[in-house]
């Protein structure tokens, strides 16, 4: 069945740090892939999203390059700000409407 | 983007008794909604999916007398705990996507704010 794999948190780390977190994927056919964040006290909010190999997806300065060969989809931004902070989600859609959910991912960004 | 909003936000009941959990639509009609539960630090597992007018089809595992759903119309689905019991308190969230953005298979969903329950 399809799986979303992505690293442990909490994740901790200064203002304008590098943020990168790891999501590795498991499905049949060819998904679309999606990062959503969760900040404190809310819903799930989608990120960014890319439908095919190669594509990248990008929102708010994060970054996600659909990686067929490797079956990735790693998260990443340059310069992290307080207001990061958040629950951030790697996620699935393969045939159907279902997504499939990675167990999420804490970061914490102290100023 | 589109909008869609739970209530209550949270909820405390005894033991034994049901709660009701509304999942409403604020500016689009959704036919399909979704429901998942969210345990503590762990991702979302999906329930079931609501079908306006229909029966809910229900992941494996999940019991469909213990988690009733309706979708009696496009904007609003409810979803009842009966006889809950404290291992169901967890955090409910349900989803839904808007038909009327461009290509409806991109898969996004926009998420309810989630309502958490408490069975003491």
């Amino acid at each position: 069945g399809n799986s979303v794999t992505q690293m442990e948190g909490p994740v901790t780390l200064s203002e304008e740090a590098f943020l990168t977190i790891n999501c590795t994927y498991t499905a049949t056919g060819y998904p679309s892939l999606f990062w959503y964040v969760q900040y404190p006290g809310e819903g799930l909010q989608l990120l960014l999203k890319a439908t095919k190999a190669d594509d990248k997806g990008s929102n708010k300065g994060f970054e996600a390059t659909y990686r067929k060969e490797t079956t990735s989809f790693h998260l990443e931004k340059g310069s992290v700000q307080v207001s990061d902070s958040a629950v951030y989600f790697c996620a699935l859609k393969a045939a159907g409407n279902k997504l499939t959910f990675g167990g999420g991912t804490r970061v914490l960004v102290k100023p | 983007g589109a909008v869609v909003s739970q209530h209550p936000s949270w909820v405390i009941c005894k033991s034994g008794t049901s709660v009701k959990i509304e999942c409403r639509s604020l500016d689009f009609q959704a036919t399909t909604m979704f429901w998942y539960r969210q345990f503590p630090k762990q991702s979302l597992m999906l329930m079931a999916t609501s079908n306006e007018g229909s029966k809910a089809t229900y992941e494996q595992g999940v019991e469909k007398d213990k988690f009733l759903i309706n979708h009696a119309s496009l904007t609003l689905s409810t979803l009842t705990v009966t006889s809950a019991h404290p291992e169901d308190s967890s955090f409910y969230i349900c989803s839904a996507r808007d038909p009327r953005l461009a290509g409806g298979s991109s898969g996004e969903l926009f998420f309810g704010e989630g309502s958490r329950l408490t069975v003491l």
